[in-house]
């Protein structure tokens, strides 16, 4: 059975601190892979999602990059933390090819920018 | 412009009633919808979806959701409700990409 999971769970980090999450799917092959932000309030942001290894789309201009450099893993980054960037990211899979829009999620990873 | 209306943010229940949250989508929106539940500081967890087929969807939990073309609506229900689904729920259609409401917080009380 395919699993998706994100470290570190919870993070506190101090403005103009780097970043980096990370996300990992495991049992399936060349997944669509996903990352979301939850602000307090909100609903759901795509921020990045991926096709490939190397080919990310970005959703939404802002301080934050993804990179893909394996076809399973997923790392959200941001060079200089701002507090606007406190909020709970999750990442999310998609089976390649099967445009039905179902995603699976991970168990997100909520980030504290002080 | 493709969109996914939840229109209420907040629910509150008492523990056995019945529930419905309600879901419209935009025509542009596609035919596939999903309902999610997200329980607190968790990931989200497909509740049901709809892809094909007949118009009653049933899903986990005890949850069903009745696509209605006419009205452009996805609907969420419950007969009774129990404490432990108090949570955050979230209505989804697929576009170009997963476009997600703004949530609906169902809070059951005793």
């Amino acid at each position: 059975s395919q699993t998706i999971h994100q470290w570190p769970a919870t993070l506190v980090q101090p403005v103009g601190s780097p970043l980096s999450l990370e996300c990992t799917v495991e049992g399936t092959s060349n997944p669509n892979l996903y990352w979301y932000r939850q602000a307090a309030g909100r609903g759901l942001q795509l921020l990045f999602y991926s096709v490939g290894i190397g080919q990310i789309s970005s959703e939404v201009p802002q301080n934050l990059s993804a990179s893909r450099p394996q076809d399973r893993q997923f790392i959200l980054s941001s060079k200089k933390l701002l507090l606007s960037d406190s909020g709970f990211y999750l990442c999310a899979w998609s089976r390649a090819g099967v445009n039905t829009g179902e995603l699976f999620f991970g168990e997100g990873s909520r980030l504290t920018v002080l | 412009a493709q969109s996914v209306t939840q229109l209420d943010s907040q629910v509150p229940v008492f523990e056995e009633a019945p529930v419905e949250l309600r879901c419209n989508y935009s025509s542009s929106v596609s035919v596939y919808l999903f309902w999610y539940v997200q329980y607190p500081n968790q990931g989200l967890q497909l509740l049901l979806k709809y892809l094909s087929g007949s118009t009653l969807v049933k899903g986990i939990n005890g949850f069903e959701a009745e696509f209605n073309k006419s009205q452009t609506s996805f609907h969420l229900r419950k007969p009774s409700v129990h404490i432990s689904d108090t949570a955050e729920y979230f209505c989804a259609g697929y576009g170009t990409a997963l476009i997600f409401g703004k949530g609906t917080t169902l809070s059951v009380s005793s």
